[in-house]
């Protein structure tokens, strides 16, 4: 079965330090992987998605994110977290037919500490 | 260019009321989605549709019920609510796009519904 796991449910880090959020999928073929971002009151953002090719993608706002298939996993990375990074974020799988539809992790909630 | 719209912004429901959840997007898009999310839960596909007059079943369909008469409106219908229906709802849309190059859904500001 196709799942998502988003281990953590909350995180916090100082701003300026690092950040890595972990995303675990299971999916029987090529998956491709999307980053969302939450803001309070907000609408979802895409932050970065990962079809094919290099394995490591560069997304907005300064995130990137490491597809590692030998551990079906797809953690999202930001070397400075900012205040305003505070958000939920939430990593999702889309397989390769049309219709698109994504399977969400349960999201991780960021707190930044000033 | 909106993007995705949705109205209402927040709603309160008595049990047994109904009523529609509008979405609408001005991108030209074939495909839309709508999503509920519950705390801890993340978003679940409700229904989808991959062009006017075509709508499929999500993950959690029970209790709605969607229609898609153009290519810009997807509705969703909420017949007799109950506080189980108590959630945020986002309608998204993504285009289709050829070789596989694309595959965004975009989203709208979400609806934040109560049923009491």
């Amino acid at each position: 079965a196709q799942s998502v796991t988003q281990p953590d449910i909350h995180i916090t880090v100082s701003e300026g330090a690092s950040l890595e959020l972990r995303c675990n999928y299971s999916y029987g073929a090529t998956p491709y992987l999307f980053w969302y971002v939450q803001s309070p009151g907000q609408g979802l953002q895409l932050l970065l998605k990962y079809f094919s090719g290099d394995t490591l993608v560069q997304g907005i706002k300064g995130f990137e994110a490491e597809f590692k298939r030998s551990q079906s996993s797809f953690n999202l990375r930001k070397p400075s977290v900012h205040w305003s990074d505070a958000a939920e974020y939430f990593c999702a799988l889309g397989g390769s037919g049309n219709t698109g539809k994504l399977i969400f992790g349960q999201g991780t909630t960021l707190q930044v500490k000033p | 260019n909106a993007g995705v719209t949705q109205t209402p912004k927040f709603r309160i429901l008595k049990i047994g009321q109904s009523m529609t959840l509008q979405c609408t997007q001005d991108m030209n898009h074939n495909y839309m989605y709508w999503y509920r999310q519950d705390p801890g839960m993340g978003l679940k596909l409700i229904y989808y549709s991959v062009g006017a007059g075509i709508t499929d079943k999500g993950e959690v369909p029970n209790g709605y019920n969607v229609s898609r008469s153009t290519t810009e409106d997807f509705p969703l219908r909420l017949e007799l609510a109950a506080p189980s229906q108590t959630s945020v709802y986002f309608c998204a849309s993504r285009r289709l796009a050829g070789g596989g190059s694309t595959d965004t859904q975009y989203f709208g500001p979400g609806t934040r519904l109560t049923v009491l």
